[in-house]
């Protein structure tokens, strides 16, 4: 247990549903990211946090997915009007940024199927 | 753009040989490098990081790996491999700036038998 968790830990929608998953990272990491993987690939990076800010979001996110991070500490993820090509794990990750502490700690994942 | 090529999709050894996971990168500037670690079932692990000075960093559970400027390699090492290392290993990188974006390789799966 990294002490990064997330939820739901699995979530089945209807394709054209609505959902959103939510993080909750180490407590005293100020950065917060959000990727997405699928099988046979390593993570792909979605967006980051740094406090409450969004500093980056990728070109790939479209703008059906939007992320927040309130008060700077847990975030959510939301996808709108789903497609079955998000079916994919969503993964949360937190690090601290002071003192060389780049590497990232993962929560478990949010597993999503489309149908 | 940065990327990062794992050239092996799968590695066996067999256990109480050493191991080797290949990584090669591309990034601008110099680089901040990582091994992570994903056991069935759970989340990415941490293993070990390059920032900077000594070429070979140890990390957790006996690895090391050495980041080679020349060959923009960073390649996962250990001297005896065991059964329970079994496991799907991730490299990344990222440029040492305070840019958070970290980008991930697709993975080298890496099966220990006894």
């Amino acid at each position: 247990d990294t002490g990064v968790s997330q939820d739901p830990r699995h979530k089945i929608t209807k394709r054209g549903q609505n959902v959103t998953f939510r993080c909750d990272p180490i407590s005293e990491h100020n950065r917060l990211y959000w990727y997405r993987q699928t099988l046979g690939q390593g993570p792909e990076f979605l967006t980051y946090f740094q406090n409450e800010a969004q500093l980056e979001k990728s070109r790939l996110l479209s703008d059906r997915f939007s992320a927040e991070r309130p008060k700077g500490s847990f975030s959510t993820l939301e996808i709108q009007r789903t497609e079955q090509g998000d079916s994919a794990m969503y993964l949360c990750a937190s690090s601290l940024l002071t003192g060389g502490n780049y590497e990232q700690y993962f929560g478990p994942g949010t597993r999503l199927t489309v149908t | 753009a940065q990327s990062v090529a794992q050239p092996e999709d799968q590695v066996n050894v067999a256990e109480g040989n050493p191991l080797t996971v290949k990584c090669t990168y591309s990034v601008s500037g110099n680089p901040y490098l990582f091994w992570y670690v994903q056991y069935p079932n759970r989340g990415l692990q941490f293993l070990l990081k390059y920032i900077t000075g000594d070429n070979l960093v140890k990390g957790s559970y006996g690895f090391e790996a050495e980041f080679n400027k020349s060959q923009t390699s960073f390649h996962l090492k250990k001297p005896s491999a065991l059964v329970s290392d079994s496991a799907l290993y991730f490299c990344a990188v990222r440029p040492n700036t305070n840019a958070g974006k970290s980008t991930f390789g697709d993975g080298t799966t890496l099966t220990v038998k006894p």
